[in-house]
């Protein structure tokens, strides 16, 4: 049983396609979110929901729209997809918000999408 | 967010321990010090936090100094499975996030 599960697990696209990414967990957890790891391997915080309700919400192209239907889902919009949009895209979720400290996160397995 | 130094790479030998460490200067009284790792072709996964004590867990320890500028990563014996990128991040009070730096390599010969 997958804690936090995302699909696809490889996605390979045209320039100017919108294409989405789903993440779903399984731990009753109530926040999740979207990172991003580019080719130089760092790892950025996108977005952050909490209960359905966006938290956080980084220096992020209009072009990502992330939709949480419940709390058990997160998923990743992305319209226009352009060059440096590939990168691998790592959905994760924790129980609480962050901002408590002893929380802790679970990420997926991680969407390795590449944009031609 | 304070900011976390680490070596960019590490070398060990199976069934050995293993210490990494980190440095955070700039930490504040109320910065907790949490450690994740990347294995190959997977996400982070939780390893270990702290404040001030040393922690022990069936992953690692954490050996935090006095001063609290810097820590360490305590792998007590090395198995080939513990070859990943380690992250040591500082989480303050509050923050709703988790900022990874570039973190070690971490490489286990057999």
């Amino acid at each position: 049983d997958t804690a936090v599960s995302q699909t696809p697990k490889y996605l390979v696209t045209q320039m100017g396609n919108d294409k989405s990414i789903k993440c779903e967990q399984n731990l009753g957890h109530d926040t999740m979110y979207w990172y991003k790891q580019d080719s130089k391997k760092f790892l950025k915080i996108m977005f952050s929901y909490n209960n359905k309700e966006l938290i956080i919400n980084e220096t992020v192209p209009n072009r990502f729209s992330p939709k949480s239907p419940d709390k058990a889902h997160l998923n990743l919009h992305i319209n226009s997809l352009e060059l440096g949009d590939s990168a691998v895209y790592f959905c994760a979720s924790s129980q609480g918000p962050l901002g408590r400290v002893r929380e802790t996160q679970y990420f997926g397995p991680g969407t390795r999408l590449l944009v031609l | 967010d304070a900011k976390t130094t680490q070596p960019n790479s590490m070398e060990s030998n199976e069934e050995e321990p293993v210490h990494l460490p980190c440095n955070h200067s700039t930490i504040s009284g109320t910065d907790y010090i949490h450690w994740y790792r990347q294995l190959p072709s997977q996400g982070p996964e939780y390893v270990i936090h702290g404040l001030t004590s040393n922690v022990n867990n069936r992953m690692a320890s954490l050996a935090i100094a006095e001063d609290r500028k810097s820590s360490t990563l305590i792998l007590h014996r090395a198995t080939l499975r513990d070859a990943a990128v380690y992250y040591c991040i500082l989480r303050a009070q509050g923050a709703q996030k988790l900022v990874f730096g570039q973190g070690t390599r971490l490489t286990i010969n057999p």
